[in-house]
């Protein structure tokens, strides 16, 4: 089972944040965040990951809440191109395998 | 440089048949995974190789197998397809074993229809 929970989904005005919550309240000390996002009817595309600290890249920001259980993605302003389904997801390493365990995710919609 | 290229785009089969989906990794890329996605639900993981072995793989019945060539393209092989096997099929590729140091890049995936 995916170890995150997201709002089903979300709205924000074009040119605006989009502040995007996830929680993930059983997080291990050396377990990562890691957001995708998926335009529809195309692959995930990797936007951003984190441990503990801050992370900003030119696609987006993340902030980590300093006990980890709780994340937010901002985009800091939204277009039109940014509607997609946004997946938070905390990376779980078990024996030598490696796998992301994916939630549902967010459906962001930006409008105009 | 090219993305991670998936084929067919599309495929439609019928119950009990046999399917096998290919993917071309990034160029430099030596892991690829797969992950089949139903409508609805985020990705679920299949398999990850990695240098041409099986390095995970995820609860998915002996239906599925896979295997990865010398030169890092992989197959994805199906047998006797069943209704619920209908889904978007990714496969990502990453320069080492996908984990924090190696970024996943998905391609466009395969959309298989069982009838």
């Amino acid at each position: 089972d995916a170890k995150t929970t997201q709002p089903p989904s979300m709205d924000c005005a074009e040119g605006r944040a989009a502040n995007l919550p996830c929680n993930h309240s059983t997080i291990s000390g050396n377990e990562y965040v890691y957001w995708y996002r998926q335009i529809h009817s195309q692959g995930p595309q990797y936007i951003i990951h984190g441990l503990k600290n801050n992370e900003t890249n030119e696609m987006a920001s993340l902030i980590i809440t300093e006990d980890r259980k709780s994340s937010t993605l901002i985009l800091p302003h939204a277009t039109l191109r940014d509607t997609a389904v946004y997946y938070c997801i905390v990376r779980e390493a078990r024996d030598s395998n490696y796998q992301l365990i994916w939630g549902a995710g967010t459906k962001l919609i930006i409008k105009p | 440089d090219a993305g991670v290229t998936q084929s067919p785009t599309h495929l439609i089969k019928t119950r009990g048949q046999h399917v096998t989906l290919r993917c071309s990794p990034i160029s430099g890329h030596k892991s690829v995974s797969w992950y089949q996605q139903v409508l609805g639900q985020g990705p679920q993981f299949i398999f990850q190789y990695y240098e041409k072995e099986e390095r995970g793989r995820g609860n998915f019945p002996d239906r599925f197998s896979a295997r990865q060539f010398p030169n890092y393209s992989s197959e994805l092989n199906v047998n006797a397809l069943l209704l619920g096997d209908s889904a978007l099929y990714l496969c990502a590729s990453s320069r080492g074993l996908a984990g924090v140091f190696y970024e996943q890049y998905f391609g466009p995936g395969t959309r298989l229809t069982v009838t």
